[in-house]
């Protein structure tokens, strides 16, 4: 079955620690975001991109560091600089081109600070 | 005033009841809109697109006015299992296509 697979489903991170969130895709997707969804709140836009070798800053990147060397790949890092880490990570894929295209989710990484 | 707004409920409501959601988003330029259903702590799920004609899938039904800058979402006969968070979702053309979304309407279906 073609989806998107996001592991670990719990993470917990130390203090001062970077820590990596896997994110693979087999839906031939050409688009791949990161979302950080907070309890209360919408989910906001951490990093994305739209083809392989490149990606983009959304509105909160800052503490975050992303990589698409392969198209079905999208792993995100948590760095020591990202002061409130402890959310939950969406990860998504979409197909480039439709205005209608949809946002397929994986199925989370709830990160946790030690 | 945020992009997409919503009423964060929660709505309870008695199995079988009808219950209506409202979203309003700002800007006028945005041209797809969706309505995403999620549980405590798993991954939104595409419940239906909102088209401009309003469109209907089983007991949901979605409508779109773009003149007041709203979507609905209408569920009839509520079962235990519509009990979720419901979140709007706004996409606005831009340098991508920029994806908005609400903080979402939490729902619970009381026996």
């Amino acid at each position: 079955d073609g989806g998107i697979t996001q592991s670990p489903k719990y993470l917990f991170r130390k203090e001062g620690q970077n820590v990596t969130l896997s994110c693979e895709q087999n839906l031939n997707h050409d688009a791949m975001y990161w979302y950080r969804q907070d309890p209360g709140q919408g989910l906001r836009l951490i990093y994305y991109s739209q083809i392989v070798n490149d990606f983009q800053k959304g509105d909160i990147a800052e503490g975050y560091s992303v990589s698409r060397e392969k198209k079905e790949s999208f792993p995100l890092t948590v760095t020591s600089a990202q002061k409130n880490p402890t959310a939950f990570y969406l990860c998504a894929s979409s197909m480039m081109g439709d205005p209608n295209e949809k946002l397929f989710f994986g199925s989370g990484t709830q990160l946790s600070v030690l | 005033r945020k992009e997409v707004e919503q009423d964060p409920g929660p709505f309870n409501v008695p199995e079988g009841a009808t219950v209506a959601f409202n979203c309003t988003y700002s800007n006028s330029a945005s041209q797809s809109f969706f309505w995403y259903r999620q549980d405590c702590r798993k991954e939104p799920k595409l419940l239906m697109s909102v088209y401009s004609s309003g469109n209907e899938d089983g007991r949901f039904t979605a409508q779109l006015n773009r003149a007041s800058q709203y979507i609905s979402l209408l569920i009839r006969d509520s079962k235990l299992s519509d009990s979720a968070t419901y979140l709007c979702v706004v996409r606005t053309p831009g340098g991508y296509q920029k994806v908005t979304f609400g903080t979402g309407t939490k729902l619970q279906v009381i026996p």
